[in-house]
């Protein structure tokens, strides 16, 4: 069984700040992360994955995230943010094994605030 | 092409109707899911079709009926729903099950 952990729920930040939105996971084999964005009443665009290789991820918008083994977390940062960073942000884990019963877990999401 | 379409974008309906979800994608995509996303809550999967059959399924009541024509289309077909059934429902699909999964923008249904 996998589970995906988002310790804070809410992060306000004023615009141009750095942000960090933090991710840990629980898995017994390894693992596919991703993190996804939410915008108001739309649906989940992918930010970023890890499938292998370098531990630093880029994705779109300025947003990177590094994936810590041995910590077992994959936290989001973006060194600036602006208003329009304001949405959901979801950390989403899938075990690397075979088969259809594979699954993508969802953590239960961070809202991310950027104040003037 | 990396999207998945879903219509309608909005949906009512009263809880004697029967009325029908759809999406599409042409990525060639062999699974494809339905998740429902309450307000402030992650995604909670419904199903999931694998090579257009029906891999899993969260047991989920029978007033939810998938329905995996082809590989490009999933349907939800909705009959007798509850009022605590108003949510978004998200379409999604991936190359294989579990993998980078590509999101519809959803269907905001309300049931009146």
């Amino acid at each position: 069984a996998q589970s995906v952990t988002q310790l804070d729920s809410q992060v306000p930040v004023f615009e141009e700040a750095p942000v960090e939105l933090r991710c840990n996971y629980s898995s017994s084999v390894s693992v596919y992360l991703f993190w996804y964005v939410q915008y108001p009443n739309q649906g989940l665009q992918l930010l970023l994955k890890y499938l292998s290789g370098s531990t630093l991820v880029k994705g779109i918008n300025g947003f990177e995230a590094e994936f810590n083994k041995s910590q077992t977390s994959f936290h989001l940062r973006k060194p600036s943010v602006h208003i329009s960073d304001t949405a959901e942000y979801f950390c989403a884990v899938s075990q690397i094994s075979s088969g259809s019963a594979r699954q993508l877990t969802f953590g239960s999401g961070t809202q991310l605030t950027v104040l003037p | 092409d990396t999207e998945v379409t879903q219509t309608p974008k909005h949906l009512v309906m009263g809880m004697t109707n029967k009325k029908s979800l759809k999406c599409e994608q042409h990525m060639g995509h062999r699974a494809m899911y339905w998740y429902k996303q309450k307000a402030k809550k992650p995604p909670e999967l419904m199903f999931v079709y694998s090579y257009e059959k029906l891999s899993i399924n969260e047991s989920v009541p029978s007033r939810f009926s998938p329905e995996c024509p082809n590989s490009s289309l999933l349907n939800l077909h909705l009959h007798a729903l509850q009022p605590e059934d108003s949510a978004l429902y998200l379409c999604a699909s991936s190359q294989e099950p579990g993998l980078l999964a590509f999101f519809g923008q959803g269907t905001r249904l309300t049931v009146v």
